[in-house]
């Protein structure tokens, strides 16, 4: 079983909908919580990043975090092309805060 | 542009062979990672090395091995090439020196295919 576990997907949605993406993971050490945004051809950028448990807004994008199953969620709202992509979760625990466990990854396509 | 610059963008080479892939991470960054990005396994934690030292060690191989150098670049070199190797080889680098996580940047990333 691997640490961290994420659909691949593919995702299509129509412009304008809501992405959900989510991501489950084995380790209960993991502290921190990270979403990336990869273009094709291009490596992964932060996209949100949070700390424990909760939620994180900005602007479009929602991150939430359930340390209790173990479940992190990301929503992207009123969706537009430019999100194509593929996105992948990823996690490190406080010992080793920058070894970063990734998902697999979700491509998604938001159709125009 | 992350300001992490990775060489080359492509490469194709034979099995049994040997390949350097190089990254320049960005001014003042002065970690260094690398991961193996292939389609069953997706994003793979290799080595990371902070200011020339090697800090953490992930899955990587024994065939390969990697170094930063005192100008703070990093080379990965891949030696006896197998088929199972050809991924996509990304550099990463951060600022350290505070408590938690910081941002990764990543180059565009090493495009590896063994014949």
């Amino acid at each position: 079983q691997k640490e961290v576990e994420q659909d691949p997907g593919p995702l299509s949605v129509p412009e304008g909908a809501i992405v959900s993406l989510n991501c489950t993971y084995s380790n209960s050490a993991f502290q921190y919580f990270m979403w990336y945004r990869q273009y094709s051809r291009k490596g992964p950028e932060l996209l949100m990043y949070t700390y424990s448990s909760g939620n994180k807004e900005d602007g479009r994008f929602t991150a939430q975090v359930d340390k209790s199953s173990k479940y992190i969620s990301l929503f992207i709202r009123d969706s537009q092309p430019s999100d194509s992509a593929t996105y992948l979760c990823a996690m490190s625990s406080l010992s080793n805060d920058y070894k970063l466990s990734f998902g697999a990854g979700t491509t998604v396509t938001v159709r125009a | 542009d992350s300001g992490v610059t990775q060489t080359p963008k492509h490469l194709i080479t034979a099995t049994g062979q040997r390949v350097t892939l190089r990254c320049s991470p960005r001014s003042g960054d002065l970690s260094v990672y690398w991961y193996q990005q292939s389609l069953d396994q997706g994003l793979q934690f290799l080595i990371q090395y902070y200011n020339g030292e090697e800090r953490a060690k992930g899955n990587i191989l024994e065939r390969f091995s990697a170094q930063q150098f005192p100008d703070l670049h990093s080379e990965l070199n891949l030696s006896s090439l197998e088929l199972g190797d050809s991924a996509l080889y990304f550099c990463a680098s951060s600022v350290e020196g505070r408590r938690g996580p910081g941002e990764l940047f990543f180059g565009e990333g090493s495009r590896l295919t063994v014949l």
